[in-house]
């Protein structure tokens, strides 16, 4: 199975303050068709997760813009631009270029 | 608006079996693959597996393949998760997906004895 490894595991930072978070792959998840499944969720305290980003990339309808994805092969990253008090919770990275899919183990964002 | 409500979690003993079942609505149900997530306590997700349009394909995780079955009534909008044998470390709640884009609110499945 393909393992994603996350981190940090935890991040604190401070309304405003940008950081970004790393997911690393153990193989390349550009699939023979050319696209790259990586995706970012969000799972708010007390809830289901919800998406934010999708193919690497591509921001998911609704989701702010201070969100952004990027990376390629085995290295992915994803940065908030200006951290909000609602962004608080585990974001998590999850692939599906190779069978099964498989979820990072999640970076807690704390809010100072 | 785009709803899935997961239903039929509860307190089973090992060894026993559970049906989940998820009613979809606000969308064409037929049209999409859909997938089964859980998660244990305090911990991260774990995808189950996943049914394709018309309920003829269906792929699993390693760890609960031959336990576990993914089905669909695409008349009724439901989906299902038909799971036999559980053991304790099927204790989760279950979600259903859409392609991770829409998630159900989730299910408790406790096992124990």
């Amino acid at each position: 199975d393909v393992v994603l490894t996350q981190t940090p595991p935890t991040l604190s930072a401070t309304i405003g303050q940008s950081v970004s978070i790393s997911c690393r792959s153990s193989q390349s998840l550009l699939h023979s068709n050319g696209n790259t499944y990586l995706h970012w969720l969000l799972q708010r305290p007390g809830q289901s997760p919800q998406l934010l980003i999708y193919l690497v990339s591509r921001l998911e309808s609704g989701v702010p813009n201070r969100f952004s994805g990027s990376g390629s092969g085995t290295d992915f990253t994803l940065k908030i631009s200006g951290v909000e008090a609602e962004d608080l919770g585990v974001y998590y990275c999850v692939q599906g270029t190779h069978a099964p899919l498989t979820f990072g183990s999640g970076t807690k964002l704390e809010i100072k | 608006e785009v709803q899935l409500v997961e239903s039929g979690g509860s307190l089973v003993q090992p060894g026993g079996s559970l049906k989940l079942s998820c009613v979809a609505s606000g969308f064409t149900f037929s049209n999409y693959w859909m997938d089964w997530v859980r998660q244990t306590p305090g911990k991260s997700l774990e995808w189950i597996g996943e049914i394709n349009t018309d309920g003829s394909k269906t792929n699993y995780a390693p760890s609960i393949k031959d336990r576990f079955t993914i089905s669909r009534d695409n008349a009724k909008s439901t989906l299902y998760l038909q799971m036999s044998n559980v053991k304790s470390d099927d204790t989760a709640i279950y979600y259903c997906n859409r392609l991770f884009a829409y998630w159900g609110q989730g299910t408790l499945v406790t096992v124990s004895s």
